[in-house]
């Protein structure tokens, strides 16, 4: 499968705990973002790397969210001391690059947290 | 500030009919880019069309096609020959262009195709 990987695809936690996902971008693409949806809604952004520089990071991204993506590999998305608003589908998504506004966007099944 | 409004929640239609997904759009900058992604159960995000908002003809990709209609500022996504595996969210996003990257959604409609 060639695809975008994220793992684990659900995860449950308890209020005030740490998580850490991850995403296996499609191995050409340098661009990759994380998005947020929750039920009934459409994806919102979060933030976005070139390669392993994070370059754009969203106001909904609180100071308990971090993400990284070491030599622009993988990515991990950390979320410290969760609260249950933070409950969300946790979109990964991956490109070759962008032309003028034209990119497509190859995203992965997401992980599903559910934060009691 | 972008923003996208999708106004039917729910849409129903017929195997083998036609059906358009009503899609519009705020923006002031003078250069951007409509997409329409569809989400079935499964989660995964799939890309299907863009436009341009300097295209001069209407986008389509095999059974979808984009209704761009830059003054009223809507998009609408056409898709010929409904078949069941259809049915799924869909959503409409736009992007400007300058340094901005990110998409903007809007909150989607669901497309339920009936045999």
């Amino acid at each position: 499968d060639t695809g975008v990987s994220q793992n684990p695809r659900h995860k449950i936690t308890k209020r005030g705990q740490n998580v850490t996902f991850r995403c296996d971008p499609i191995s050409e693409h340098n661009r990759l973002y994380w998005y947020r949806q929750t039920l009934g809604q459409g994806p919102e952004f979060l933030t976005y790397f070139q390669n392993e520089a994070q370059l754009e990071k969203s106001r909904l991204l609180s100071d308990r969210f971090s993400a990284e993506r070491p030599k622009g590999s993988f990515s991990t998305l950390e979320i410290q001391r969760t609260e249950q608003g933070d409950s969300a589908m946790y979109l990964c998504a991956s490109s070759l690059g962008l032309r003028d506004t034209y990119e497509k966007l190859f995203f992965g099944s997401g992980t599903q947290l559910s934060v009691l | 500030a972008q923003k996208i409004t999708q106004t039917q929640p729910g849409m129903f239609v017929q195997e083998k009919e036609a059906v358009t997904l009503d899609c519009t759009y705020d923006t002031s900058d003078p250069s951007y880019g409509l997409f329409w992604y569809k989400q079935p159960s499964s989660g995964e995000m799939i890309f299907l069309i863009y436009q341009g908002s300097y295209d001069q003809q209407n986008a389509t990709e095999g059974r979808y096609s984009l209704n761009f209609q830059k003054a009223r500022k809507s998009a609408n996504l056409v898709i010929s020959a409904s078949q069941l595996g259809d049915s799924a969210m869909y959503f409409c996003a736009m992007r400007p262009s300058g340094s901005a990257r990110q998409l903007t959604f809007g909150s989607g409609t669901q497309l339920t195709v009936l045999p």
